[in-house]
C-alpha cells in the first residue's frame, strides 16, 4: 500500500534562519508531488506541484523553493524565512490517470518567531 | 478563474443529527470532485471522489452528491457523532491541479 511520510511535524524557527521540509512517498512509483499552505482559518493554497524528477512548477512567487532530487521525494526549502512564511504546511501525491484520491501528509507546522 | 465556494462557512449540531454542506464550483476543465475531512493540526483525509459520470457515492454515513450541470456537490452526513467535528473540504480538479474550497467548519455537541 502507498504512504506518505512528512517531517518534522512541528518546528520553531527564527526569522532569517533556512528551512528544510521532506517528504516521501512508498508503495508507488512517478507520483506527482505537491507542496501545499493552510493559513490559520484559511483555504489550502498550492505552493509548488512536480510530475517527475527535477520538474518543479511554481505557483505563486515566495520566499520558499521546491525540490524533487528523487522520483519520491520532495523537499520545500527556505534560504531565509519570514514571519510570513508561518502556517501549516502539506505535502500530497496522486497519481495521473487513476482515480486515486489525492493524500495529503499528516502536515508540518511552521511557527517563524 | 477556477473557484469553489462552501457553505455554510461554519455549523453546529446536536450529536445525532443529520447535516447537509454545500460546494459550488466554476472549475473547468472538470476532472472529478473531492470532499475531504481534516481534523484540526492533521492532513485532509479523503471521503469520497466522483467524477462527471457520478452523481452519488457513500462512504458509510457520508454521502455525496454532484450535479455536474449546475455544478454543485452536496456532503450528507447522517446520525452524526462527536468524531465528526472537523473541516470538511470540497476539492475540485482540473488535470494536474486542483481548486480548494476553504472549507466548512462543523462542530457537533452532545
Amino acid at each position: 500500500s502507498q504512504t506518505i511520510h512528512q517531517w518534522p511535524a512541528t518546528l520553531v524557527q527564527p526569522v532569517g534562519s533556512p528551512l528544510s521540509l521532506e517528504c516521501t512517498v512508498e508503495g508507488t512509483s512517478n507520483p506527482n508531488l505537491y507542496w501545499y499552505r493552510q493559513a490559520a482559518g484559511r483555504g489550502l493554497q498550492l505552493l509548488f506541484y512536480s510530475v517527475g524528477i527535477g520538474q518543479i512548477s511554481s505557483e505563486v512567487p515566495q520566499n520558499l523553493s521546491a525540490s524533487r532530487p528523487q522520483d519520491r521525494q520532495f523537499i520545500l526549502s527556505s534560504k531565509k524565512l519570514l514571519l510570513s512564511d508561518s502556517g501549516f504546511y502539506l505535502c500530497a501525491w496522486t497519481n495521473t490517470g487513476t482515480r486515486i484520491g489525492y493524500t495529503f501528509g499528516s502536515g508540518t507546522r511552521l511557527t517563524v518567531v | 478563474k477556477n473557484q469553489v465556494e462552501q457553505s455554510p462557512q461554519s455549523l453546529i449540531i446536536l450529536e445525532g443529527k443529520n447535516c447537509t454542506l454545500q460546494c459550488n464550483y466554476t472549475v473547468s476543465p472538470f476532472s472529478n470532485l473531492r470532499w475531504y475531512k481534516q481534523d484540526t493540526g492533521r492532513g485532509p483525509v479523503s471521503l469520497t471522489i466522483m467524477t462527471f459520470s457520478e452523481n452519488t457515492k457513500s462512504n458509510g454515513r457520508y454521502t455525496a452528491t454532484l450535479d455536474a450541470d449546475t455544478k454543485q456537490s452536496s456532503l450528507h452526513i447522517t446520525a452524526s457523532q462527536l468524531s465528526d467535528s472537523a473541516s470538511y473540504i470540497c476539492v475540485v480538479s482540473a488535470y494536474v491541479k486542483l481548486t480548494f474550497g476553504t472549507g466548512t467548519r462543523l462542530t457537533i455537541i452532545p
